[in-house]
C-alpha cells in the first residue's frame, strides 16, 4: 500500500492560489490519487480524484507528473472557509470503490484574512 | 448532506460496556467503510464491507466487529469499552461516478466513554 506523505501545516491568505504537495514514492500501477477535505467534527468530503496528468474541477486542480512519484493539490484563490485539513490518498480502485481507504495525517490548511 | 445517515449521533457510556454504531449508505452504494478518529489525530481505517462481505480490514482491534447486511445497511460493535475509545466513528460509501470513484462519509457517531 502507497505510503503518502503531506506537509503537516501550510498556511495563507484569502486571495491566494495554495498549492499542497503530497509525496507517494511506491505509488502502484492501478493505484489513484484522491484528496479529500474535513472541516472539525465532520467527515471528509471529496474533493478531487486522478491518476495522470492534470485534472481540473470547479473547486480544485491536480497536477500529476509522469512518474506518479508525487501530487499537487492546487487551491486557487482560497478563502477563510478554506480553513481545513486535506487529506491525500493513494489507492486502488476496484468495482464500486477501492481495495482500501487508507488517511494519511492530512495537511492543515488555514487561511488569513 | 452526503446521504450517509449514522446514527446516534452522540453516545455516551461507561468502560467494559457494548455498543453498536449504525451506518445507513447511500442508495445503491455496495461499499461501506469504517473509521475512528480520535480528538486532533486522523482517520483510522478499521474495516471495507462490499456487498455484504469483508473486503479489507484495517487496524480494527479484536474488541471490535463489523458487519454489513443484505440492505446494505452496517453496524460496527464496540466491546469492553474503554476510555481510550472515545472517538468520533465515521462511515462511508462510495460509488463508481464519472469515471471517478468517490467515497461519501456520514457525519459521525461521538463515542465518549467514561
Amino acid at each position: 500500500l502507497a505510503k503518502t506523505t503531506q506537509p503537516i501545516s501550510m498556511d495563507s491568505y484569502e486571495g491566494q492560489e495554495v498549492n499542497i504537495t503530497c509525496s507517494h514514492n511506491n505509488i502502484a500501477t492501478n493505484d489513484y490519487i484522491t484528496w479529500y477535505q474535513q472541516f472539525p467534527s465532520q467527515g471528509p468530503r471529496f474533493i478531487i480524484q486522478g491518476y495522470k496528468t492534470k485534472v481540473t474541477n470547479e473547486v480544485a486542480s491536480l497536477f500529476i507528473p509522469a512518474d506518479r512519484k508525487s501530487s499537487t493539490l492546487s487551491l486557487p484563490r482560497v478563502s477563510l472557509s478554506d480553513t481545513a485539513v486535506y487529506y491525500c490518498l493513494v489507492g486502488e480502485r476496484i468495482s464500486g470503490g477501492y481495495n482500501k481507504l487508507i488517511f494519511g495525517a492530512g495537511t492543515r490548511l488555514a487561511v488569513h484574512p | 448532506d452526503s446521504g450517509v445517515t449514522q446514527t446516534p449521533k452522540h453516545l455516551i457510556t461507561a468502560t467494559g460496556q457494548r455498543v453498536t454504531l449504525r451506518c445507513s449508505p447511500r442508495s445503491g452504494d455496495l461499499s461501506v467503510y469504517w473509521y475512528q478518529q480520535s480528538l486532533d489525530q486522523g482517520l483510522q481505517f478499521l474495516i471495507h464491507y462490499y456487498n455484504g462481505e469483508e473486503r479489507a480490514k484495517g487496524n480494527i482491534l479484536e474488541r471490535f466487529s463489523a458487519q454489513q447486511f443484505p440492505d446494505l445497511h452496517s453496524e460496527l460493535n464496540l466491546s469492553s469499552l474503554e476510555l481510550g475509545d472515545s472517538a468520533l466513528y465515521f462511515c462511508a460509501s462510495s460509488v463508481d461516478s464519472q469515471g471517478d470513484t468517490e467515497a461519501f462519509f456520514g457525519q459521525g457517531t461521538r463515542l465518549t466513554v467514561v
